[in-house]
């Protein structure tokens, strides 16, 4: 099976950096998916890691090393908008490609 | 272009009713999938759709749940004999391509069960 362990809450001030770590066990997976999703609203996506490595897109990055079974997402310059709930997600390796998710972090951004 | 629909966006059942939620993906998109969302919780996986055909119905709960795709586009979940731990917010997905690290979701049902 798959299991992803986030941290629940974490708190930041504006303009700061903060890093958002997700460690996983599964048996196999194609990449692992970020996504923010503020209260009410739907899950959006933020990065995707296939290989190894940081990628970067704008004021967020994402990064993957598959030997430490471990990823994270930084968020840069925050703002009070960042505030919101952040989920790891490993789109597992079989036929269907679907995702499994990290139970989110709460990221709350202070003035 | 428009994104992922669904309806109704809240749904206020009795215990024991029946259901139904119904999605609309992006134009296009040949993979639907269905997550279940609890309060304060992660998203579950329920089902997967290629096409008009559900391969993957692994996530389904009970076989009081089940789900259709017609013309390889519109999807209903549908929930028989509705129980209070049903209560939760059913989110759709579809995605352009089964390579494509990103999914697409709509905003939800939120489904309440009294």
């Amino acid at each position: 099976g798959q299991s992803l362990e986030q941290p629940s809450e974490v708190t930041a001030v504006e303009g700061a950096i903060v890093q958002i770590n997700c460690t996983y066990q599964t048996s196999g997976f194609y990449g692992l998916s970020w996504y923010q999703q503020h209260d009410g609203g739907a899950p959006t996506f933020l990065s995707y890691n296939a290989l190894d490595g940081l990628e970067e897109t704008g004021r967020f990055s994402s990064f993957l090393s598959r030997s430490d079974s471990y990823g994270y997402l930084l968020l840069q310059e925050l703002q009070m908008k960042d505030s919101a709930s952040y989920f790891c997600a490993v789109r597992v390796m079989d036929s269907s490609y679907k995702l499994i998710f990290g139970s989110g972090t709460r990221l709350l951004v202070r003035p | 272009g428009a994104g992922v629909s669904q309806s109704p966006s809240n749904k206020v059942t009795e215990k024991g009713k029946d259901v139904e939620l119904r999605c609309d993906p992006i134009s296009g998109h040949t993979a639907l999938y269905w997550y279940r969302q609890s309060l304060g919780q992660g998203l579950e996986f329920l089902i997967y759709f290629q096409g008009n055909s559900a391969p993957d119905k692994s996530g389904l709960p009970s076989d009081r749940f089940s789900a259709e795709r017609t013309g390889g586009s519109v999807s209903t979940l549908t929930i028989q004999r509705t129980q209070q731990e049903d209560s939760a917010v059913y989110l759709c997905a579809s995605s352009p391509e089964l390579a494509s690290g990103e999914q697409y979701f709509g905003p939800g049902t939120r489904l309440t069960v009294t």
